[in-house]
């Protein structure tokens, strides 16, 4: 398996542009994870699904910040307007929901630079 | 609630000597711990995991922790450390209440930093 694949990689953007992170989850994975970690406020997550539904998006800053999940092999985490604090590394995470025993496996994340 | 306490944000140590890095957890529940190591401009992986039993938990790259539940804590230890180890190790919890599944709570990190 290839793994959790998020793309792009790096995004350069400047303040006020929509910004569109992208993320496929290991194949069968039905629980997805977005995380956002900085210098400052170290690992967060932002939200996650279970079976492609937002069971919890606490972490989610603000109006600015969405995600979607239409399907079981994609979700988007938008920023719009994004900002400079919005510069950061976004992480998407995916597992097989064992009851909080199962292990996340972490994509290789989206460094975002907002300018 | 339910939170990680690592006391540590940097551990400097030289190659080939024995590390520990600590971690505290308070829950009002049963948890289950783990350990991820993320390597420089990675994703984070799993080291290891403690979910029931013995207390005592082997993980890969010769990594152990054990479960202390009376002092509420999942120390990281290795023998002997090697450059290839310099990396931020994070404790996380998850909440042993029956659900579906449930969200990591990661503590801050500790940065292991080898020296030669």
């Amino acid at each position: 398996d290839a793994g959790v694949i998020q793309s792009p990689r790096h995004e350069v953007t400047e303040m006020g542009q929509e910004v569109t992170l992208r993320c496929k989850p290991i194949s069968g994975h039905n629980s997805l994870f977005w995380y956002r970690q900085t210098m400052m406020r170290g690992l967060e997550l932002l939200i996650y699904f279970n079976n492609n539904v937002p069971i919890d998006d606490s972490g989610m800053p603000e109006d600015r910040f969405s995600a979607k999940m239409p399907n079981a092999s994609f979700s988007t985490l938008k920023i719009q307007p994004s900002e400079p604090r919005d510069s950061a590394v976004y992480f998407c995470a995916s597992s097989l929901p064992l009851g909080g025993q199962e292990t996340q496996y972490f994509g290789p994340g989206t460094r975002l630079l907002v300018l | 609630a339910q939170s990680v306490t690592q006391l540590d944000s940097q551990v400097p140590v030289f190659e080939e000597a024995p590390v520990e890095l600590r971690c505290n957890y308070s829950s009002s529940v049963s948890v289950y711990l783990f350990w991820y190591v993320q390597y420089p401009n990675q994703g984070l992986q799993l080291l290891l995991k403690y979910l029931s039993g013995s207390t005592l938990v082997k993980g890969i790259n010769g990594f152990e922790a054990e479960f202390n539940k009376s002092q509420t804590s999942f120390h990281l230890r290795k023998p002997s450390v090697h450059i290839s180890d310099t990396a931020e190790y994070f404790c996380a919890v998850t909440l042993n209440y029956g659900g579906a599944t449930n969200k990591l709570i990661f503590g801050t990190g500790t940065l292991l930093a080898v020296q030669p």
